[in-house]
């Protein structure tokens, strides 16, 4: 069964330093999103991305966070300049139909 | 305005028991889905209903769906000890890009 897979499972930073997470959405699927979940707290929407270009995100999305599709296959997010807040589960889904989830990555911030 | 709110927060049964969780959400939707979460894990899709489905069943999972009341709800019939998890409703508003509300979920104990 088609799958979206996250890598790393779990990076550990420190503050200030940039972090790109990667996801490789379902190969099918058109649509691809980023979400967060700090501990204990919902999860929270953070952007989504179609036809090459952001087309919507939230105000948790400021100019520190970058999406970019650099091939095919990939989907990747970039923290720039990461803060202690940033620490959480960040996943990424993408959508035929229904929405289908990665595993996450668990982003510490250090 | 708080979209998909679960409850209750928290449910602890017996295997073999039959679970249900509730969601309500505030705004007209497109579908609603339900997510399972094992802790510290992914989200792992359950189901889908759409705005127009009443009902929709997969497997031990049932779910309804009462757009007048704003409301869905889960049941897990026959539960397992692999039942245990965290339950989600997420909805998705009309022209929202199907960008995923979720809430805070309920946590399904299921003892042995």
């Amino acid at each position: 069964e088609p799958e979206v897979t996250q890598t790393p499972s779990h990076q550990v930073t420190q503050m200030g330093q940039e972090v790109i997470l990667r996801c490789v959405p379902i190969s099918n699927h058109l649509y691809f999103y980023w979400y967060r979940q700090i501990l204990g707290q919902k999860v929270e929407f953070l952007v989504s991305f179609y036809n090459n270009e952001i087309s919507e995100k939230s105000e948790i999305f400021d100019d520190q966070f970058s999406v970019e599709r650099p091939d095919g296959s990939n989907f990747t997010l970039k923290i720039r300049s990461t803060k202690l807040e940033d620490s959480a589960m960040y996943f990424c889904a993408s959508r035929g139909f229904e929405q289908y989830f990665g595993p996450g990555t668990r982003l510490t911030v250090t | 305005s708080q979209q998909g709110e679960e409850d209750p927060q928290a449910l602890s049964i017996q295997e073999g028991e039959n679970a249900t969780m509730n969601c309500s959400y505030k705004t007209s939707i497109n579908n609603l889905q339900w997510y399972r979460q094992n802790s510290g894990r992914g989200l792992v899709h359950l189901i889908l209903i759409r705005s127009n489905e009443r009902e929709k069943h997969s497997g031990r999972l049932r779910v309804t769906l009462d757009t007048s009341k704003k409301s869905s709800s889960l049941l897990i019939t026959a539960s397992r000890a692999a039942d245990t998890a965290s339950y989600f409703c997420a909805t998705a508003p009309p022209g929202s890009n199907y960008k995923l509300t979720f809430g805070k979920g309920t946590l399904l104990t299921v003892n042995p």
